[in-house]
């Protein structure tokens, strides 16, 4: 395709549940950021992937949270024993090349519900 | 702290006329990017602007333009002739690398409604 794509669009989970969020970059981009909006609140920056390294963790906020990327491309989140405060828009963007200055182009997000 | 905010969670403008959107940040850096993002109801995010902090010229694009105060870290969005379709919420942030890595920083937004 050709934008940022995530899946699933909606997902709602029980307390305490793991859950896997999906995001396909454009083809080619080599940096991929994942952000949690939550509502009233401005983009929170979770990690960003340089290829399939994640030069920094400091923004996943907590140690239930982590992030792969495999090929360079797809991109997985996974909020293990979710919390109802996890509840949450995550947004993932792709750029081509990793340089403070680029366009970040954002896929339509997963909308986490927690119930 | 890096931060970036922006003070007002909501705007209205009329069609046609023209609407200025606030954004302040603070840094200790000296090379940085600032950016608009324009997120609209369907909630995928596009870039609106972009400016470099080492240009003094105010970035364009469009009916849209930036007003940067480098000295006072301010980086206003200006849009002219407002039009239907630019009803969204606007998120300004700050960009800067740091120890061979990237930081991005996002505001709270601003969101525009456009009275026909």
């Amino acid at each position: 395709g050709a934008g940022v794509s995530q899946s699933p669009s909606n997902k709602v989970t029980e307390k305490g549940k793991d859950v896997e969020l999906r995001c396909d970059p454009i083809s080619g981009h080599t940096a991929l950021y994942w952000y949690r909006q939550s509502l009233g609140q401005g983009l929170e920056f979770l990690i960003y992937f340089q290829g399939n390294s994640a030069p920094d963790k400091s923004g996943l906020p907590s140690d239930r949270f982590s992030a792969e990327r495999t090929g360079g491309s797809v991109s997985t989140l996974t909020i293990q024993r979710t919390q109802q405060e996890d509840s949450a828009v995550y947004l993932c963007a792709s750029s081509f090349g990793y340089a403070s200055y680029n366009e970040q182009f954002f896929g339509p997000g997963t909308r986490l519900t927690v119930l | 702290a890096q931060t970036v905010t922006q003070s007002q969670p909501e705007m209205s403008v009329q069609e046609a006329e023209t609407v200025t959107l606030s954004c302040t940040y603070d840094t200790s850096e000296s090379d940085y990017y600032l950016f608009w993002y324009k997120q609209p109801p369907s909630r995928q995010m596009i870039l609106v602007i972009r400016q470099e902090a080492y240009k003094q010229q105010n970035a364009t694009e469009n009916r849209f333009s930036v007003n940067f105060q480098k000295a006072a870290k301010s980086f206003s969005l200006k849009i002219s002739d407002s039009q239907l379709g630019d009803a969204a919420m606007y998120f300004c942030a700050y960009s800067f690398s740091t120890s061979g890595t990237y930081k991005y920083i996002f505001g709270t937004g601003t969101r525009l409604k456009v009275l026909a």
